[in-house]
């Protein structure tokens, strides 16, 4: 138990389908993220959220909506996708600021297959 | 964009064997981080260093922060098969440079461990 959930834990979409992800973090931390896990790549950041505001989208197709309605949750709302967007989707969350503790902690992750 | 090569990929050992991997930059950083993910789930915290030459243990793994702040190892003392799983660097860039706040992961190594 790491302090962060996502649900569903599975998830099988097609292609026209809408879907979104969701993650909640107990910590009490100020920033959260998205991160995708594909096969043999390192992990990519998709975005960051500080203090609910986006500070960083690192040129992800506008077919993954995030959004933070506060800095307890994240979603991640998806439409449309293509099958190589199949992965494993991370959130995590951390503190911000300038101090060298800026550990981030992850969910167990979101598997999407889509077909 | 900031790159870790960590190394080696992949390794398959005995129970009861050490295990060493390393991860090494041509950038400087000023915070290491070491991840496991077991199958199925989101990486976990081992070891956070925070200063060039740290040297910290979490039970039978050790970590240290490269003196040169360009790499860090970390070392696992007779292994079990519960120590499989994806071993994760990750590191962040200090604070002024361009790599500052965001964590960089390395490619990850697969460790099996035969019983």
């Amino acid at each position: 138990e790491t302090g962060v959930t996502q649900t569903p834990r599975h998830l099988v979409m097609g292609m026209t389908n809408k879907k979104s992800l969701k993650c909640e973090q107990h910590l009490g931390h100020n920033a959260m993220y998205w991160y995708k896990q594909s096969a043999k790549k390192p992990l990519e950041l998709m975005f960051v959220y500080n203090f609910k505001e986006q500070t960083e989208n690192n040129s992800v197709p506008s077919r993954f909506s995030p959004e933070c309605p506060n800095s307890s949750h994240l979603f991640l709302h998806l439409h449309t996708l293509q099958p190589e967007d199949s992965a494993l989707y991370l959130c995590a969350s951390s503190f911000t600021g300038v101090d060298s503790g800026n550990t981030i902690y992850f969910g167990e992750g979101s598997w999407l297959t889509v077909v | 964009g900031q790159q870790l090569n960590q190394s080696p990929q992949s390794m398959f050992i005995q129970e009861g064997e050490d295990v060493s991997m390393n991860c090494t930059s041509s950038s400087i950083f000023n915070t290491w981080l070491w991840y496991k993910q077991d199958p199925g789930e989101g990486p976990v915290l081992l070891i956070a260093l925070y200063k060039a030459g740290e040297l910290t243990s979490n039970g039978r793994l050790t970590a240290q922060f490269g003196i040169t702040r360009k790499d860090s190892f970390l070392n696992i003392s007779a292994s079990i098969p519960s120590d499989v799983g994806i071993y994760f660097c990750a590191s962040r860039g200090f604070a002024g440079g361009t790599s500052y706040g965001k964590l960089t992961f390395g490619q990850g190594t697969i460790l099996t461990v035969h019983p």
